[in-house]
């Protein structure tokens, strides 16, 4: 079936540093979605991917997905407090039971 | 639209006790899904749905029960509480998955504890 593996688990930076999470997946994805949960909160849609090699910005996010649509990365640039959660990928394949990536907890001190 | 609701927010029972966790949503989608989150985890697939009359089991359904006798609602029932059931559920729906932009919208989550 199909695995997912996101790296890191966690990851602690200052504020104002960049950060990346990686979303791998052993199988090829129809598309893939990542989602934010913040601190006793629920997940949140952020966006979802479709195309091979496409890139997508909010702000100073910016989401990729790979061209072999087998991977995706999210980057953060200069992390702020306020993106303190964790950030969830969510790829999208061949069945309807969609299993979430582990997921990466994002900390910065400020 | 009030989106996906869950009762209750929190639960405590006992060993053996049997409960239903609610889920609704008013969005009419067909894809809802129950998800499990223990603490410093990430989220695991109790049971999905694409429809009503339609269940699947998800990566975790033991111990667990659902139906879905209507679009809208989408219960879980834990058969018989034990201790490793202590944890967050969260409900969640959707388009059906590859329909397009088929977001998951989640509800506040039950904060569930099995003495």
């Amino acid at each position: 079936g199909q695995q997912v593996m996101q790296i890191p688990q966690y990851q602690h930076v200052q504020e104002g540093e960049d950060f990346t999470t990686y979303c791998n997946s052993s199988t090829t994805l129809s598309n893939i979605q990542w989602y934010k949960q913040r601190p006793g909160g629920h997940p949140v849609f952020l966006i979802q991917l479709v195309k091979s090699g496409e890139v997508k910005k909010q702000k100073r996010l910016t989401f990729q997905f790979g061209e072999a649509k087998k991977n995706s990365s999210l980057h953060i640039t200069a992390t702020q407090t306020t993106d303190v959660g964790t950030y969830f990928c969510f790829p999208g394949g061949a069945t309807n039971k969609l299993i979430f990536g582990t997921g990466t907890l994002l900390a910065v001190q400020p | 639209n009030a989106g996906v609701t869950q009762t209750p927010k929190f639960q405590v029972l006992k060993t053996g006790q049997s409960m239903t966790l609610q889920c609704a949503q008013d969005m009419n989608h067909e894809y809802m899904s129950w998800y499990r989150q223990d603490p410093g985890m990430g989220l695991r697939l109790i049971h999905y749905s694409v429809g009503a009359g339609i269940t699947d089991q998800g990566e975790v359904p033991n111990g667990y029960n659902v139906s879905r006798s209507t679009t809208e609602d989408f219960p879980l029932r834990l058969l018989s509480a034990a201790p490793s059931q202590t944890s967050v559920y969260f409900c969640a729906s959707s388009l059906i998955p590859g329909t397009g932009a088929y977001e998951q919208y989640f509800g506040p989550g039950t904060r569930l504890t099995v003495t």
